[in-house]
C-alpha cells in the first residue's frame, strides 16, 4: 500500500503569508497526487489534481508541483478563508486511494 | 446545481448494520465513478470504497473489505453503501464523493462532495 506523510502536522501563518506544505509518498506516484481543503465542520474541496492542475473555480494563489515521491501545495498571500486543514490524496495505485494525515493552517 | 446528499446514518450497536443513501442531481451519475469516504473524530480522510460507472468494479480499503458493500443504482440516481458487522472504529461521518476512478491519467479529483452523514457505532 502506498502511504501519504504530510509535513508539517500543523502551520500557524498570518493573512498574506506564503505557506508549502509538503506530501511525501512511500513510492512513487508519477504526478498522480491531488490536494484538498476543508473546513471545520464542512466537506472537502477539491484544489488540485494531477499535481498542479487548478480544480475549476480555485484561487490562482493556491498552486501545486512536484512529481514522483515529493510534492508541495503552496499558497501565495494567505487569504482569511485560507485557514482550514489541508489533504493530499494520491490515486497512483488503479482506484484504491490514500489519503494524508493533513496539515492544519491556523492563524499567528 | 450539482449535488450529493447523503442520508442513513445513526447510532448502531457494534455488530449492527447500516445503509447510507447518496442522492445526486444535476449530473448524470452513470457518467462517474463514485466514492465513499470517511473521517473519525477529529480524525483525517480515510477514502473507503468506490465503485466504477457500470458497477463491474469495486474497490475497498483493506479495513471494511468483506464488511461493506458499495453499490448504485441509476434508476434512483443513487449511491449505497452497505455497511455490515460494524465496529466501533467504523464510527465517522461519511461522505460520498464525485469520483474518477481507474486510469489515472483520466482522474481529476473528487470534485462533488455531499455535507456527510453521521454513523456511531456505540454500545
Amino acid at each position: 500500500d502506498i502511504q501519504m506523510t504530510q509535513s508539517p502536522s500543523t502551520l500557524s501563518a498570518s493573512v498574506g503569508d506564503r505557506v508549502t506544505i509538503t506530501c511525501r509518498a512511500s513510492q512513487s506516484i508519477s504526478r498522480w497526487l491531488a490536494w484538498y481543503q476543508q473546513r471545520p465542520g464542512k466537506a472537502p474541496k477539491l484544489l488540485i489534481y494531477k499535481a498542479s492542475s487548478l480544480a475549476s473555480g480555485v484561487p490562482s494563489r493556491f498552486s501545486g508541483s512536484g512529481s514522483g515521491t515529493e510534492f508541495t501545495l503552496t499558497i501565495t498571500s494567505l487569504q482569511p478563508d485560507d485557514f482550514a486543514t489541508y489533504y493530499c490524496q494520491q490515486y497512483n495505485s488503479y482506484s484504491l486511494w490514500t489519503f494524508g494525515q493533513g496539515t492544519k493552517v491556523e492563524i499567528k | 446545481d450539482v449535488q450529493l446528499v447523503e442520508s442513513g446514518g445513526g447510532l448502531v450497536h457494534p455488530g449492527g448494520s447500516l445503509r447510507l443513501s447518496c442522492a445526486a442531481s444535476g449530473f448524470t451519475l452513470s457518467n462517474y465513478w463514485m466514492s465513499w469516504v470517511r473521517q473519525a473524530p477529529g480524525k483525517g480522510l480515510e477514502w473507503v470504497a468506490n465503485i466504477k460507472q457500470d458497477g463491474s468494479e469495486k474497490y475497498y480499503v483493506d479495513s471494511v473489505k468483506g464488511r461493506f458493500n458499495i453499490s448504485r443504482d441509476h434508476a434512483k440516481n443513487s449511491v449505497f453503501l452497505q455497511m455490515n458487522s460494524l465496529r466501533v472504529e467504523d464510527t465517522a461521518v461519511y461522505y460520498c464523493a464525485r469520483d474518477y476512478g481507474g486510469n489515472p491519467a483520466y482522474y481529476y479529483g473528487m470534485d462533488v462532495w455531499g455535507q456527510g452523514t453521521t454513523v456511531t457505532v456505540s454500545s
